[in-house]
Protein backbone atom coordinates (compact mmCIF):
# COMPACT_ATOMS: atom_id res chain seq x y z
CA UNK A 1 0.00 0.00 0.00
CA UNK A 2 1.74 2.91 -1.27
CA UNK A 3 -1.07 5.33 -0.71
CA UNK A 4 -1.80 8.79 1.10
CA UNK A 5 -5.23 9.29 2.03
CA UNK A 6 -6.54 12.82 3.03
CA UNK A 7 -10.40 13.24 4.23
CA UNK A 8 -12.79 15.38 3.32
CA UNK A 9 -11.61 15.74 -0.26
CA UNK A 10 -13.51 19.04 -0.06
CA UNK A 11 -14.44 21.30 2.71
CA UNK A 12 -16.73 24.63 3.00
CA UNK A 13 -16.54 26.68 6.41
CA UNK A 14 -17.00 29.64 8.11
CA UNK A 15 -14.70 32.03 9.98
CA UNK A 16 -15.75 31.19 13.02
CA UNK A 17 -15.89 27.24 12.78
CA UNK A 18 -13.95 24.75 14.39
CA UNK A 19 -12.67 21.64 11.72
CA UNK A 20 -10.24 19.32 10.73
CA UNK A 21 -8.26 17.76 7.94
CA UNK A 22 -7.38 14.08 8.19
CA UNK A 23 -4.37 12.24 6.71
CA UNK A 24 -3.64 8.47 7.08
CA UNK A 25 -0.50 6.32 5.88
CA UNK A 26 0.29 2.70 6.32
CA UNK A 27 3.37 2.56 4.71
CA UNK A 28 5.10 2.58 7.76
CA UNK A 29 6.67 5.83 7.36
CA UNK A 30 7.98 7.98 10.12
CA UNK A 31 7.84 11.46 8.50
CA UNK A 32 5.14 13.11 7.97
CA UNK A 33 4.27 16.59 6.21
CA UNK A 34 1.23 19.26 5.47
CA UNK A 35 1.71 22.07 3.02
CA UNK A 36 -0.28 24.49 1.62
CA UNK A 37 -0.83 25.33 -2.13
CA UNK A 38 -2.90 28.13 -3.77
CA UNK A 39 -4.23 28.10 -6.96
CA UNK A 40 -1.47 28.30 -9.92
CA UNK A 41 0.96 28.04 -7.18
CA UNK A 42 3.93 25.53 -5.94
CA UNK A 43 3.15 24.07 -2.19
CA UNK A 44 4.05 25.36 0.41
CA UNK A 45 5.64 23.49 3.53
CA UNK A 46 3.53 24.62 6.78
CA UNK A 47 4.47 21.57 9.40
CA UNK A 48 6.61 18.49 9.56
CA UNK A 49 6.29 15.53 12.08
CA UNK A 50 9.06 13.05 12.72
CA UNK A 51 8.74 10.03 14.91
CA UNK A 52 5.30 11.95 15.86
CA UNK A 53 6.83 14.89 17.11
CA UNK A 54 6.42 18.23 15.83
CA UNK A 55 9.78 19.17 14.36
CA UNK A 56 9.25 22.03 11.59
CA UNK A 57 6.65 24.68 11.94
CA UNK A 58 7.17 27.17 9.28
CA UNK A 59 5.82 29.89 11.30
CA UNK A 60 2.04 28.89 10.68
CA UNK A 61 -0.51 31.40 12.39
CA UNK A 62 -1.63 29.76 15.59
CA UNK A 63 -5.17 29.21 14.07
CA UNK A 64 -4.07 26.08 12.46
CA UNK A 65 -2.99 23.33 15.02
CA UNK A 66 -1.26 19.98 13.84
CA UNK A 67 -1.83 16.94 15.74
CA UNK A 68 -0.21 13.37 15.04
CA UNK A 69 -1.83 11.19 17.66
CA UNK A 70 0.32 7.63 16.19
CA UNK A 71 2.57 7.15 13.27
CA UNK A 72 -0.21 6.50 10.85
CA UNK A 73 -2.20 9.86 11.46
CA UNK A 74 -1.72 13.02 11.10
CA UNK A 75 -4.77 15.93 11.91
CA UNK A 76 -4.53 19.41 11.15
CA UNK A 77 -6.92 21.48 13.19
CA UNK A 78 -8.41 24.15 11.87
CA UNK A 79 -10.27 27.24 13.73
CA UNK A 80 -11.16 30.98 13.07
CA UNK A 81 -9.84 30.74 9.75
CA UNK A 82 -9.98 33.41 7.26
CA UNK A 83 -11.21 33.83 3.49
CA UNK A 84 -7.31 33.92 2.45
CA UNK A 85 -6.69 30.50 3.89
CA UNK A 86 -8.77 28.98 1.35
CA UNK A 87 -6.51 26.57 -0.70
CA UNK A 88 -5.35 23.09 -1.34
CA UNK A 89 -4.06 21.00 1.30
CA UNK A 90 -1.88 18.78 1.00
CA UNK A 91 -0.32 15.57 3.19
CA UNK A 92 2.84 13.55 3.03
CA UNK A 93 4.83 10.96 4.33
CA UNK A 94 8.64 9.79 3.02
CA UNK A 95 10.37 6.85 5.10
CA UNK A 96 12.45 8.52 7.45
CA UNK A 97 14.66 11.69 8.55
CA UNK A 98 17.11 11.06 5.51
CA UNK A 99 14.40 10.41 3.04
CA UNK A 100 12.88 13.96 2.93
CA UNK A 101 13.40 14.27 -0.79
CA UNK A 102 11.34 11.34 -2.00
CA UNK A 103 7.58 11.85 -0.21
CA UNK A 104 4.24 10.50 -0.83
CA UNK A 105 1.83 13.05 -1.45
CA UNK A 106 -2.12 12.71 -0.89
CA UNK A 107 -4.54 14.46 -3.16
CA UNK A 108 -5.79 16.75 -0.73
CA UNK A 109 -8.65 18.49 1.11
CA UNK A 110 -9.51 21.37 -1.26
CA UNK A 111 -10.74 23.76 1.52
CA UNK A 112 -13.25 27.38 1.30
CA UNK A 113 -13.41 29.45 4.35
CA UNK A 114 -16.75 31.67 3.35
CA UNK B 1 19.17 26.06 0.04
CA UNK B 2 19.87 26.14 -3.65
CA UNK B 3 17.09 28.26 -5.97
CA UNK B 4 16.19 26.76 -8.88
CA UNK B 5 14.86 27.90 -12.10
CA UNK B 6 12.53 26.12 -14.90
CA UNK B 7 10.95 27.27 -17.31
CA UNK B 8 7.81 28.73 -16.50
CA UNK B 9 5.45 26.49 -18.98
CA UNK B 10 6.37 24.31 -22.41
CA UNK B 11 4.39 22.61 -25.22
CA UNK B 12 4.50 19.26 -26.78
CA UNK B 13 2.53 17.20 -29.01
CA UNK B 14 2.24 13.73 -28.53
CA UNK B 15 4.34 11.37 -29.48
CA UNK B 16 7.56 13.80 -29.19
CA UNK B 17 10.43 13.63 -26.32
CA UNK B 18 10.30 16.43 -24.01
CA UNK B 19 13.12 17.75 -22.23
CA UNK B 20 12.96 20.62 -19.70
CA UNK B 21 15.64 21.63 -17.96
CA UNK B 22 16.21 23.29 -14.60
CA UNK B 23 19.21 25.51 -13.43
CA UNK B 24 20.41 25.06 -10.31
CA UNK B 25 23.70 27.61 -10.24
CA UNK B 26 24.41 26.93 -6.24
CA UNK B 27 23.44 23.73 -5.40
CA UNK B 28 25.69 22.09 -2.73
CA UNK B 29 27.98 19.15 -2.80
CA UNK B 30 25.42 17.23 -0.59
CA UNK B 31 22.66 18.25 -3.28
CA UNK B 32 20.49 15.98 -4.66
CA UNK B 33 18.25 16.64 -7.45
CA UNK B 34 14.53 15.80 -7.76
CA UNK B 35 11.59 16.16 -10.10
CA UNK B 36 7.74 15.71 -9.16
CA UNK B 37 4.84 16.07 -11.16
CA UNK B 38 1.50 17.48 -10.40
CA UNK B 39 -1.78 17.17 -12.20
CA UNK B 40 -4.51 19.58 -11.20
CA UNK B 41 -5.91 18.85 -8.35
CA UNK B 42 -4.00 15.79 -7.14
CA UNK B 43 -0.53 16.37 -4.63
CA UNK B 44 2.83 16.05 -6.42
CA UNK B 45 3.99 12.59 -7.43
CA UNK B 46 8.22 11.83 -7.32
CA UNK B 47 9.56 11.27 -10.27
CA UNK B 48 13.33 10.64 -10.13
CA UNK B 49 16.11 11.97 -8.15
CA UNK B 50 19.89 11.85 -9.03
CA UNK B 51 23.03 13.06 -8.15
CA UNK B 52 25.05 13.03 -11.09
CA UNK B 53 25.36 11.42 -14.38
CA UNK B 54 22.45 9.93 -15.99
CA UNK B 55 19.56 8.22 -13.98
CA UNK B 56 16.76 6.08 -15.89
CA UNK B 57 14.04 4.48 -14.35
CA UNK B 58 10.00 3.35 -15.87
CA UNK B 59 8.85 6.97 -16.15
CA UNK B 60 11.82 9.51 -17.42
CA UNK B 61 15.18 10.41 -17.43
CA UNK B 62 17.54 12.87 -15.64
CA UNK B 63 20.59 14.03 -16.88
CA UNK B 64 23.22 15.86 -15.07
CA UNK B 65 26.66 17.63 -16.27
CA UNK B 66 29.60 17.17 -14.24
CA UNK B 67 29.27 20.15 -13.18
CA UNK B 68 25.83 19.85 -11.70
CA UNK B 69 24.77 23.55 -11.89
CA UNK B 70 21.76 22.13 -14.61
CA UNK B 71 20.10 19.25 -14.55
CA UNK B 72 17.69 17.91 -17.30
CA UNK B 73 14.48 15.87 -17.18
CA UNK B 74 13.41 14.01 -20.55
CA UNK B 75 9.99 12.41 -21.08
CA UNK B 76 10.38 10.52 -23.91
CA UNK B 77 7.01 10.23 -26.17
CA UNK B 78 4.62 12.28 -23.89
CA UNK B 79 0.86 11.12 -24.18
CA UNK B 80 -1.82 13.67 -23.41
CA UNK B 81 -2.15 12.42 -19.95
CA UNK B 82 1.86 13.40 -19.57
CA UNK B 83 0.19 17.59 -19.40
CA UNK B 84 1.14 18.67 -15.64
CA UNK B 85 3.01 20.97 -13.87
CA UNK B 86 6.68 19.57 -13.11
CA UNK B 87 8.78 21.05 -10.46
CA UNK B 88 12.85 20.52 -10.20
CA UNK B 89 13.97 20.55 -6.48
CA UNK B 90 17.79 20.36 -5.19
CA UNK B 91 18.24 19.66 -1.37
CA UNK B 92 20.23 17.59 0.70
CA UNK B 93 17.85 14.77 2.18
CA UNK B 94 20.18 13.71 5.26
CA UNK B 95 20.21 17.13 6.30
CA UNK B 96 16.09 17.06 7.63
CA UNK B 97 17.57 16.95 11.28
CA UNK B 98 18.79 20.57 10.69
CA UNK B 99 16.53 22.30 8.38
CA UNK B 100 16.38 19.79 5.37
CA UNK B 101 12.90 20.50 3.77
CA UNK B 102 11.39 20.00 0.57
CA UNK B 103 11.10 23.84 -1.13
CA UNK B 104 9.14 23.77 -4.40
CA UNK B 105 10.08 25.84 -7.02
CA UNK B 106 7.40 27.35 -9.52
CA UNK B 107 7.45 24.28 -11.48
CA UNK B 108 7.09 24.22 -15.53
CA UNK B 109 3.69 23.44 -16.67
CA UNK B 110 3.40 20.86 -19.40
CA UNK B 111 1.18 21.10 -22.34
CA UNK B 112 1.00 18.38 -24.63
CA UNK B 113 -1.14 18.51 -27.45
CA UNK B 114 -2.41 15.72 -29.83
Amino acid sequence: DTEVTQTPKHLVMGMTNKKSLKCEQHMGHRAMYWYKQKAKKPPELMFVYSYEKLSINESVPSRFSPECPNSSLLNLHLHALQPEDSALYLCASSQGTSDVNEQYFGPGTRLTVT
Amino acid sequence: LAKTTQPISMDSYEGQEVNITCSHNNIATNDYITWYQQFPSQGPRFIIQGYKTKVTNEVASLFIPADRKSSTLSLPRVSLSDTAVYYCLVGDPGRYNQGGKLIFGQGTELSVKP
